[in-house]
């Protein structure tokens, strides 16, 4: 298996632009996740699905956030619009119930300007 | 509301030495808990995980012990390797199978 698949792997935007941020789960997976790395907060849960719904979007910062999960293979995090504090590293992961170990994403920087 | 904390942004140890990283959790619901490693431009891994019934798991160089009653989770690596220099996170998971992250303790082992 490819592992989870994110892209890009690195943005650079300015300020007031939307982002798109996708994100392939592992096939099989049923739990999707999205987190930010910060410095200050580690990595921080924005969001979670399971079967394509969202359980749980306490995490996501502000109504500039948005995430969908259309299919068990495809997922997005928008941000519309975008700011410089909105700067990080977002990963992505998915697990499957049970298995109790979430697969982590090669990450997308997002650098606003 | 930071449900996990690892209150240690930084550790050095000497090669060969016992690496010992610590995490502190505040909700008594957790029913797993997970370490995962990471290094630079990389994504998280999993590292080494213990349910919330035992109190010790051990996988080779890594173990991880569990103190419920002190809500408290550590860490012990040895021997120390300059591989092994990343940075740890703890993680604990809710029953709705939702991951809580710490801060992050980056390791720095010196050869």
């Amino acid at each position: 298996d490819a592992g989870v698949i994110q892209s890009p792997r690195h943005e650079v935007t300015e300020m007031g632009q939307e982002v798109t941020l996708r994100c392939k789960p592992i096939s099989g997976h049923d739990y999707l996740f999205w987190y930010r790395q910060t410095m200050m907060r580690g990595l921080e849960l924005l969001i979670y699905f399971n079967n394509n719904v969202p359980i749980d979007d306490s995490g996501m910062p502000e109504d500039r956030f948005s995430a969908k999960m259309p299919n068990a293979s495809f997922s997005t995090l928008k941000i519309q619009p975008s700011e410089p504090r909105d700067s990080a590293v977002y990963f992505c992961a998915s697990s499957r119930m049970r298995a109790n170990v979430l697969t982590f994403g090669a990450g997308s920087r997002l650098t606003v300007l | 509301d930071q449900q996990v904390k690892q209150n240690s942004p930084s550790l050095s140890v000497q090669e060969g030495r016992i690496s010992i990283l610590n995490c502190d959790y505040t909700n008594s619901m957790f029913d797993y808990f997970l370490w995962y490693k990471k290094y630079p431009a990389e994504g998280p891994t999993f590292l080494i995980s213990i349910s919330s019934i035992k109190d010790k798991n051990e996988d080779g160089r890594f173990t991880v012990f569990l103190n419920k009653s002190a809500k408290h989770l550590s860490l012990h690596i040895v021997p120390s390797q300059p591989g092994d220099s990343a940075v740890y996170f703890c993680a604990a998971r809710t029953g709705t199978y939702k991951y809580i992250f710490g801060t992050g303790t980056r390791l720095k082992v010196l050869a």
